[in-house]
């Protein structure tokens, strides 16, 4: 799987869009890119992924670039609940594929 | 609709004990994958199953370690005898299908701790 490079952290003010950039330069016409988020004590969250076009639902939306060298991860109203470390994932379309966590972005949302 | 249940959340016993940590997948999925998290390795896959069968184990660190799945719905992992080094956060994650294209949706883990 392609590799990622994210920012180490950043913070956000509550109430405003969280916009989490990820860089997949070497990324292959068939890995797809994920999001995940953990927060502390709890299991890796699933938030959203996609391959080509931008995605869409209840929790974030994800913008590929039309190379898909970089995406970015929007979350439109941030909340406090929302302080998690956030994983830019690549992941290529086999079976028994694992999730490579790296080292993530640490999301810290601010009232 | 219920996620993947993990128990216990928090398992501490002495060396040498059985341990046996347990997951329900979410209904329909067919693939499962325990992970196991530390500090210093990260998360790391221990195994996975499609269908009910282990698929690659390539990643159970030895014999001590062993996985089942009884139903389609269930699996264990159990480890024989218990030792220091196996203190981590177990997870175990469903998927509709094993393939990359299919989201993993990960349970709360499992917090062990070997003394």
């Amino acid at each position: 799987d392609a590799k990622t490079t994210q920012p180490p952290s950043m913070d956000c003010a509550e109430g405003r869009a969280a916009n989490l950039p990820c860089n997949h330069s070497t990324i292959s016409g068939n890995e797809y890119v994920y999001w995940y988020r953990q927060i502390h004590s709890q299991g890796p969250q699933y938030i959203i992924h996609g391959l080509k076009n931008n995605e869409t639902n209840e929790m974030a939306s994800l913008i590929i670039t039309e190379d898909r060298k970089s995406s970015t991860l929007i979350l439109p109203h941030a909340t406090l609940r929302d302080t998690a470390v956030y994983y830019c994932i690549v992941r290529v379309n086999n079976a028994g594929n694992m999730l490579t966590f790296g080292g993530g972005t640490r999301l810290m949302v601010k009232p | 609709d219920a996620g993947v249940i993990q128990s216990p959340r928090h398992e501490v016993t002495e060396m040498g004990q059985e341990v046996t940590l347990r997951c329900k997948l979410i209904s329909g999925h067919n693939s499962l994958f325990w992970y196991r998290q530390t500090m210093m390795r990260g998360l790391e896959l221990l195994i996975y199953f499609n269908n009910n069968v282990p698929i690659d184990d390539s990643g159970m660190p030895e014999d001590r370690f062993s996985a089942k799945m009884p139903n389609a719905s269930f699996s264990t992992l159990k480890i024989q005898p218990s030792e220091p080094r196996d203190s981590a956060v177990y997870f175990c994650a469903s998927s509709l299908t094993g393939y990359g294209n299919q989201p993993q949706h990960f349970g709360d883990g499992t917090r062990l701790s070997i003394l």
